[in-house]
């Protein structure tokens, strides 16, 4: 299964809203995760199930999506934010793959 | 609290081979799923393989099939990934991550281990 994130990259200042995308080659039933990564530093689960937000992450981030597309939302950008997002799918077990990644920069 | 330590990184020629270890704490290390993933310099992420509570379920990706193989040791909480045929391709930090309660969902990671390939 192969995940398309848009855009690659965005600039954005704190205070704003942002929204990524992640489209899936085929359905996966609304099993997609996206993560936080900083530099030097191993990614961090954000949401997981396609909008459940996993324990200890701010309620500014926030996800939606079903069937192929799936967004990830930023409502209001703080400077801790600033970092590289992955989708990932996980209804594969046997072949689990991650989306290409989007850089917030400032 | 969890941690997931890996070790046994460094720099192999091409063709040789590596044994990365990740040793855990702070959990019921034979419950869960776990994985390696790995993120090659300036790229993103990329699962390699993972395994059951029980080792009766084990699979790779297709880029490291038939060159590594990943074990576990529920006894001494240990994951190991052994990498033959290493390729430059194969340069990478390699993360330990366990699955959480939602499956193939990586909520503990550690912090990587680096592996250059190169002559």
């Amino acid at each position: 299964i192969q995940l398309t994130q848009s855009p690659s990259s965005l600039s954005a200042s704190v205070g704003d809203r942002v929204t990524i995308t992640c489209r899936t080659s085929q359905t996966i039933n609304g099993y997609l995760n996206w993560y936080q990564q900083k530099p030097g530093k191993p990614p961090k689960l954000l949401i997981y199930g396609g909008s459940t937000l996993q324990s200890g992450v701010p309620s500014r981030f926030s996800g939606v999506g079903s069937g192929t597309d799936f967004s990830l939302t930023i409502s209001s950008l703080q400077p801790e934010d600033f970092a590289t997002y992955y989708c990932q799918q996980s209804y594969v077990t046997s072949q689990l793959t991650f989306g290409g990644g989007t850089k917030v920069e400032i | 609290e969890v941690q997931l330590v890996e070790s046994g990184g460094g720099l192999v020629q091409p063709g040789g081979s590596l044994r990365l270890s990740c040793a855990t704490s702070g959990f019921t290390f034979s419950d869960y799923w776990v994985n390696w993933v790995r993120q090659a310099p300036g790229r993103g992420l990329e699962w390699v393989a993972n395994m059951k509570p029980d080792a009766s379920e084990i699979n790779y990706s297709d880029s490291v099939r038939g060159r590594f193989t990943i074990s576990r040791d529920n006894a001494k909480k240990s994951l190991s990934l052994q990498m033959n045929s290493l390729r430059a391709e194969d340069s990478a930090v390699y993360y330990c991550a366990r699955d959480g309660f939602t499956t193939n969902t990586f909520d503990y990671w550690g912090r990587g281990t680096p592996v250059t390939v190169s002559s």
